[in-house]
């Protein structure tokens, strides 16, 4: 199984803070990475896939990039409502394997 | 409306059976493939199952395979996971997610998820 590593496991940062998460996969993936977005008792909402496309209605201040086994989602300009859990997610072979999370406060 | 609607989740005792279901509407079911996603409580996300177009391949984690079965019904735009011999450690927020292989390679649709309980 591929082991996909989040870091930091949690940030605190101020509204308009660049934020970024790093996932690093335990071996190469290419460009088939995900990253999601999950609130409290809320399904993940897909922000970002082939490593750095947005999906449709996402907001441009997230960003995506990477490719092999190193990936960073990028936060341009932290706002209020991006107070999350955000998880990477590898989808290069069976069985399709997610990292820790992260979790994002606003200070 | 893009939707997916779980069902089925409850409490049940060690050893014992569960059926969830999943209802999707407002997007080509049959042509999707289609996974069930798990959260323990506080916990990450862990991919659990998922199945091909037509139910022509399956594929299972391996702390499931051989207890879990996921199935479809494409007539009436279902999914379902069938748990047996559930253990503790199943206890989770069960997640339907469509598994978009054709574009994203991500899961773009998910269901608000049903709770599975497993206790004594």
């Amino acid at each position: 199984d591929i082991q996909m590593t989040q870091s930091p496991s949690s940030l605190s940062a101020s509204v308009g803070d660049r934020v970024t998460i790093s996932c690093r996969a335990g071996q190469s993936i290419s460009t088939y990475l995900s990253w999601y977005q999950q609130k409290p008792g809320k399904a993940p909402k897909l922000l970002i896939y082939a490593a750095s496309s947005l999906q449709a209605g996402v907001p441009s201040r997230f960003s995506g990039s990477g490719s092999g086994t190193e990936f960073s989602l990028t936060i341009s300009s932290l706002q209020p409502e991006d107070s999350a859990t955000y998880y990477c997610q590898q989808s290069y072979t069976g069985p399709w394997t997610f990292g820790q999370g992260t979790k994002v406060e606003i200070k | 409306e893009v939707q997916l609607v779980e069902s089925g989740g409850g409490l049940v005792q060690p050893g014992g059976s569960l059926r969830l279901a999943c209802a999707a509407s407002g997007f080509r079911f049959r042509d999707s493939w289609m996974s069930w996603v798990r959260q323990a409580p506080g916990r990450g996300l862990e991919w659990v199952a998922n199945i091909k177009q037509s139910g022509t391949d399956e594929e299972y984690v391996d702390s499931v395979r051989g207890r879990f079965t996921i199935s479809r019904d494409d007539a009436k735009n279902s999914l379902f996971l069938e748990m047996h011999s559930l253990r503790v450690e199943d206890s989770a927020v069960y997640f339907c997610a469509r598994d978009d292989v054709d574009e994203t390679f991500g899961f773009d649709i998910w269901g608000q998820g049903t709770v599975v309980t497993v206790s004594s």
